[in-house]
Order: C-alpha cells, then sequence, then structure tokens
C-alpha cells in the first residue's frame, strides 16, 4: 500500500498570504489528522477529520481550518499568515476516528517571510 | 490541562539497554502512544499501551500504569539506527466542546554511541 502524502513539500509564503495544504491517506483509512511541528513547541494537534466531518480539534485559531473529501483526502487551510506559522506540517491517518496507530505523511515544511 | 513529561535527551551505548519515561496529566485518558522520528523524517508509530501492563514489539517494549499516570518505552539491544527522537503521546478530552485532543510530549532524543 502507498503510504501517506502530502503535498506540496515545501512552500515559502509571505505575511497576510494564505496557504492550502494537502494530504491523501492510506487506502483505506478515513481518518486523517493535522499536526503542527515547531523545535520551539514540538508536535502539536490540529484537528482530526473523519466522514468528511472535523470530529477534533486542537487549541488552535480560527485562521487554521479544514476540510475533507469524501475520498478521505483532506486539506488544510491557512489564512493571514503570521512569521510564527513556519513550521512542518504533518497529517497522518488512521483507519478510524480516535484511532490510536497513526500513520504519518512527510510533512510540509512553511516558510512565512 | 494536559502535560506530557519526558526527559528531553538520552544518551545511551550501543548494544545496551535504554529506558524512556513519560508522565501525564490528563482528563478522559483512553492510551498512551510512542512514536520515533529521525531527523529530518516523519514520526513512525512503535507502540500503544491501552491497559496496564507491558507491550512487546521485537527489541521495543512498552509499559503503562494507569494508576500512576506513567509509562515508559524501553529499546534493548540499542543500534545506532535507534539514535531519534521519541515521543509519548496520549489521546483525551479536552475542557469544553466535548473534542478529543491528542497531546504529544516534547520528545526525548536519544544518542546511541560506539
Amino acid at each position: 500500500k502507498a503510504g501517506v502524502t502530502q503535498t506540496p513539500r515545501y512552500l515559502i509564503k509571505t505575511r497576510g498570504q494564505q496557504v492550502t495544504l494537502s494530504c491523501s491517506p492510506i487506502s483505506g483509512h478515513r481518518s486523517v489528522s493535522w499536526y503542527q511541528q515547531t523545535p520551539g513547541q514540538g508536535l502539536q494537534f490540529l484537528f482530526e477529520y473523519f466522514s468528511e466531518t472535523q470530529r477534533n480539534k486542537g487549541n488552535f485559531p480560527g485562521r487554521f481550518s479544514g476540510r475533507q473529501f469524501s475520498n478521505s483526502r483532506s486539506e488544510m487551510n491557512v489564512s493571514t499568515l503570521e512569521l510564527g506559522d513556519s513550521a512542518l506540517y504533518l497529517c497522518a491517518s488512521s483507519l478510524e476516528a480516535g484511532g490510536e496507530t497513526q500513520y504519518f505523511g512527510p510533512g510540509t515544511r512553511l516558510l512565512v517571510l | 490541562g494536559q502535560s506530557l513529561e519526558q526527559p528531553s535527551e538520552v544518551t545511551a551505548v550501543e548494544g545496551a539497554i535504554v529506558q524512556i519515561n513519560c508522565t501525564y496529566q490528563t482528563s478522559g485518558f483512553y492510551g498512551l502512544s510512542w512514536y520515533q522520528q529521525h531527523d529530518g523524517g516523519a514520526p513512525t508509530f512503535l507502540s500503544y499501551n491501552g491497559l496496564d501492563g507491558l507491550e512487546e514489539t521485537g527489541r521495543f517494549s512498552s509499559f503503562l500504569s494507569r494508576s500512576d499516570s506513567y509509562g515508559y518505552l524501553l529499546l534493548q539491544e540499542l543500534q545506532m539506527k535507534d539514535s531519534a527522537s521519541y515521543f509519548c503521546a496520549v489521546r483525551d478530552f479536552m475542557n469544553s466542546g466535548g473534542y478529543q485532543k491528542v497531546t504529544f510530549g516534547i520528545g526525548t532524543k536519544l544518542q546511541v554511541i560506539p
């Protein structure tokens, strides 16, 4: 089976812009979770989608949003980018919502200038 | 609130055994997971403990004590390729909204030396 894929792998944006990241889960996995990883804050949970619905969420502002499509692919959007949004954004898929075994993609490294 | 504590760095000798501890403070605890992440790579799942006790997967074992809010990851017969960061993670309830939240520890950087 193909693993979790994320596009793009690298991205450079400027403050105030918005960005959309994409994640394709492992075939058959219906849950997609998004994480932000930075050296100072570590891995932080953004949200989890299952069956096209946001099932769980972390403590991020409303500028961070996402959605999931009927084929389980997911997108994450960050609006009005800030310098502090520079990070590695990881998505992870699992069979079901709340699945404890998560398979991570390679991540999208976002740099905000 | 939710918090996990684990050592920031551990150094061990090739062939030896190392234990990485994780203590947590959460609400509505479901279980403790462990992930490995090499520099520049993505986290990979190692093990999950939903119940008290020891789970063994090859050279790696993980232990959970729910009454002590404590778990550990045990790596045996250390190899150079085990040099990586190791994260514990819990799924629990947020304080409001009925949502669940996954919280990761800050990670333990393991250096295996010859």
